[in-house]
């Protein structure tokens, strides 16, 4: 199935250290979501944005919604061990009807040395 | 509350067999959805419910049977599954707002190995 370009593939970093990463898309989104995934585990929403432009931050957490609507990004500032994880962005459009279609990012694995 | 649940959380299965995953949410979310991940890669979308109704079919094979009984339950039925099918499958809810701030919730995934 269709998948968005999410880069970097993997990020191994030092405790402490700020991550950056994007998402770009050939395709306008209505809105982007960026989930993280412990092994094992199912993906758990960690910031919605919903208007072209907007920037919106959680907690340690930043992304913005890109002014083309093509594309997203995720920082993470001071990261900690618990960071760890895949890191999956979704972008997300009508699919006809009521009901919308996420077309998910290829990942980025993150691996934080304490 | 944005929990979805799932049961069971692991499931072996042998190739005859026939077994069902279950979903659960009390949001009051009118769409559900499930997806199969295989490791390292992103959810795949299998099938989505619409007000209970089957709206989409990502031309998953038969051996799958996916069954919304109400608006809080989605069940994947599974019989004569291959090997190939072992994976995590995600369920997930959405409000069906009609909004632009319409959001999938993800459950934890049931963890399917068929030998």
């Amino acid at each position: 199935g269709q998948q968005l370009n999410q880069s970097p593939q993997s990020m191994f970093i030092q405790e402490g250290e700020d991550v950056s990463m994007n998402c770009t898309s050939s395709s306008i989104f209505n809105t982007w979501l960026w989930y993280k995934q412990d092994p094992g585990e199912g993906p758990v929403l960690l910031i919605a944005l919903y208007k072209a432009g907007e920037l919106t931050s959680n907690g340690r957490l930043t992304a913005q919604f890109g002014i083309t609507r093509k594309d997203s990004f995720l920082n993470i500032s001071a990261s900690i061990p618990s960071d760890v994880g895949i890191y999956f962005c979704a972008g997300q459009s009508p699919y006809g009807g009521a009901t919308n279609k996420l077309i998910f990012g290829t990942g980025t694995l993150l691996a934080v040395q304490p | 509350d944005t929990e979805v649940t799932q049961t069971p959380k692991h499931l072996v299965m042998g190739m005859t067999n026939k077994k069902s995953l279950k979903c659960e949410q009390h949001m009051g979310h009118r769409a559900m959805y499930w997806y199969k991940q295989k490791a390292k890669k992103p959810p795949e979308l299998m099938f989505v419910y619409s007000y209970e109704k089957l709206s989409i079919n990502e031309s998953v094979p038969s051996r799958f049977s996916p069954e919304c009984p109400n608006s809080s339950l989605l069940n994947l039925h599974l019989h004569a599954l291959q090997p190939e099918d072992s994976a995590l499958y995600l369920c997930a809810s959405s409000p069906l707002s009609r909004s632009p701030e319409e959001t999938q919730y993800f459950g934890p995934g049931t963890r399917l190995l068929v030998l």
